[in-house]
């Protein structure tokens, strides 16, 4: 098993430029989640998903957007890129059924390090 | 509302020593406490968590966590170090009342083994 892949690894964009990273799983989790990092703030929870076809906004979702048309797959959009949103981003499933599940381990992916300049 | 506090930055401690990393938290109803660990350039992998019982839990690579309901703390530890467990830590919580809210992380606590 391949466990939580994401891709790109590394990008670097312009300012106002829009670009997709995708997360793939193949551990058939029903939760998914994707969280920014940076310096000293830990993870920050950006957009999270529940099941195929649901999503909802986490702690700092402002400039995203996702979609889970696929249950193996959570997609995490920038519209219009912006200095700010220079980090890492992670992605990350669970296992779960309803909001109990929400108390099983994450798995993460290894990151995509993007750049706005 | 849920926080973390991991009141290290950094922790220096000898390879063969004991280490510990501090993790203290705040929220609703009991906690469901997790530690992730996180190596350069990698994600997060899972090594252990507290849902309910025991309150001395263990977990991979020889590490253990205790849960202090009183002092509100679950702090990793390990009887002996290994330069390999040099990286990043962090802490995860999430109230038993906060249902729809997910784990709030903590700032990370860089764990550096010294040989």
């Amino acid at each position: 098993n391949a466990g939580v892949t994401q891709t790109p690894k590394f990008r670097v964009l312009k300012t106002g430029q829009s670009m997709t990273l995708l997360c793939a799983q193949d551990m058939n989790h029903e939760y998914m989640y994707w969280y920014r990092q940076d310096p000293g703030m830990g993870l920050r929870l950006i957009h999270y998903s529940v099941g195929e076809g649901t999503t909802a906004k986490g702690e700092v979702p402002d400039g995203y957007n996702v979609s889970r048309l696929k249950k193996q797959n959570f997609l995490l959009g920038l519209e219009s890129a912006a200095p700010s949103q220079t980090s890492v981003y992670f992605c990350a499933s669970s296992y779960g059924a309803g909001l109990r599940g929400m108390n099983y381990e994450q798995y993460f992916g290894p990151g995509t390090r993007l750049t706005v300049t | 509302a849920q926080s973390v506090a991991q009141p290290e930055d950094q922790v220096n401690v000898a390879e063969g020593n004991p280490l510990t990393v501090k993790c203290t938290y705040s929220v609703s109803g009991n906690p469901y406490l997790f530690w992730y660990v996180q190596y350069p350039n990698r994600g997060l992998q899972f090594l252990l968590k507290y849902i309910t019982g025991d309150n001395l839990v263990k977990g991979s690579y020889g590490f253990e966590a205790e849960f202090n309901k009183s002092q509100t703390s679950f702090h990793l530890k390990k009887p002996s170090a290994l330069v390999s467990d040099s990286a990043l830590y962090f802490c995860a919580v999430r109230g038993e009342d906060n249902y729809g809210q997910n784990f709030v992380f903590g700032p990370g606590t860089r764990l550096s083994v010294l040989p």
